[in-house]
């Protein structure tokens, strides 16, 4: 099936840095979702995006959906070590298509 | 708690014998996706369900693997004669229409040995 190109593919920051991360499609969306996994568990929805432009925030967390519908960006402000997992994007049309990951290591 | 819930949330079986996954939706979520996840992947699209119809399919599903919704609440996922290869985690997931935003469960992870 289709997956969403999400970059980077992982990341290691100290505390208290900021992170940013995107993806992009060939395909256009209707809904962006944030998701971030930890190990074991089922993915947890941090964000979700409804309509292009839109820049909706959740606590540290800031994402945006592209003008295009084609891409949107997560950012989190001043990382803890507890937002140590995996993030993924998640694009709707008919189905829904997960990226890749990035996986997050915040060092102490 | 009133999440999606998945049982098991860890199986471990030998090749050739079936497994059975069950998923409990939100209660008020009309459609139910499975999808499948293997390490450093995200997750792949497996089948869902519009209350009890199975709607669609991905080309993953081989004809070992059945899924079914009898009374358009619960979900059951069946994979039949396990190969090495089916070694993954198994997630469910309902959705909120309008606008669409699913939520997982915490997944089945399944080990064929």
């Amino acid at each position: 099936g289709q997956q969403l190109n999400q970059s980077p593919q992982s990341m290691f920051i100290q505390e208290g840095e900021d992170v940013s991360m995107n993806c992009t499609s060939s395909s256009i969306f209707n809904t962006w979702l944030w998701y971030k996994q930890e190990p074991g568990e089922g993915p947890v929805l941090l964000i979700a995006l409804y309509k292009a432009g839109e820049l909706t925030s959740n606590g540290r967390l800031t994402a945006q959906f592209g003008i295009t519908r084609k891409d949107s960006f997560l950012n989190i402000s001043a990382s803890i070590p507890s937002d140590v997992g995996i993030y993924f994007c998640a694009g709707t049309g008919n189905q829904f298509y997960f990226g890749t990951g990035t996986s997050l290591t915040v060092i102490p | 708690d009133t999440g999606v819930s998945q049982n098991p949330r860890h199986k471990i079986t030998k090749r050739g014998q079936n497994v059975t996954f069950r998923c409990d939706p939100i209660s008020e979520h009309n459609r139910l996706y499975w999808y499948r996840q293997t390490l450093g992947q995200g997750p792949e699209f497996l089948t869902y369900f519009q209350n009890e119809a199975q709607l669609e399919k991905s080309r993953l599903l081989s004809d070992r693997f059945s899924a079914e919704r009898p009374k358009g609440s619960f979900s059951t996922l069946e994979i039949q004669r396990t190969e090495q290869g089916d070694s993954a985690m198994y997630l469910c997931a309902s959705l909120k229409s309008d606008p669409d935003t699913q939520y997982f469960g915490p997944g089945t992870r399944l080990t064929v040995l």
